[in-house]
């Protein structure tokens, strides 16, 4: 079974500013998904990106940036130069690679104050 | 990306009721899943759906309470029986686009309050 701990339960943050998400997680699979999704106040959840667990580079696309660490089980993603508009729900998600079984966070709330 | 749509978007029912949720999909896919989000809290997969097959439940979700159908390669139902307060809920169904990809995406949900 997987488990994943999103250790930070709520960050406010002025707008402009940069916002690191943290993500823990404990699995027996060798080979697995990573995932952050996004959950507006709107409700709708909201795909970010998608790691798999043999690639460890870090890549960054817009404003988005993330760090995997897989000898720490670590997955933090990062917003630089937070807008309003970022204000959301977001939550971390492993999957098993043949399994589509995604296992949710407990969610981090970003709120982006102007 | 795939275009999801869930009906109804929200309703309001009575304990001992049951609600039908429909979820529809703009092409044809393999797997649809089905989460639910208790306010206030994380998504639980409720169970994976796939055509021609009876559904797949997790630990703590059983057919009598949530049956589902899966009648053609676009289109699920998700039935919430004999309803209480606690299954006061947002329900949504997700796809895997493109196969294989793992990459989950996810209709409006349906808010479900249960008095």
């Amino acid at each position: 079974a997987q488990k994943v701990t999103q250790a930070q339960t709520e960050i406010s943050v002025v707008e402009k500013e940069d916002v690191t998400l943290d993500c823990v997680y404990e699995t027996r699979d060798t080979t697995y998904y990573l995932f952050w999704y996004k959950q507006p106040p709107s409700g709708e959840l909201v795909f970010l990106i998608r790691r798999n667990s043999f690639d460890e580079q870090n890549e960054i696309s817009g404003r988005y940036s993330w760090n995997f660490q897989k000898s720490t089980s670590s997955f933090n993603f990062t917003i630089t130069a937070s807008q309003v508009v970022d204000s959301a729900v977001y939550f971390c998600a492993p999957d098993k690679a043949a399994g589509n079984k995604l296992t949710f966070g407990g969610g981090t709330r970003v709120l982006v104050k102007p | 990306s795939a275009v999801i749509s869930q009906k109804p978007s929200r309703d309001i029912c009575q304990r001992g009721t049951s609600l039908t949720i429909q979820c529809q999909v703009d092409s044809q896919v393999t797997m649809m899943f089905w989460y639910r989000q208790q306010p206030g809290q994380s998504l639980t997969l409720i169970a994976t759906a796939n055509q021609g097959s009876e559904a797949t439940y997790e630990s703590g979700f059983v057919i009598d309470k949530f049956p589902i159908s899966r009648p053609n390669l676009t289109f699920s139902t998700l039935t919430v029986s004999n309803m209480s307060p606690e299954d006061s809920s947002i329900y949504l169904c997700s796809v895997e686009r493109p196969l294989g990809s793992g990459e989950q995406y996810f209709g409006p949900g349906t808010r479900l309050t249960v008095t």
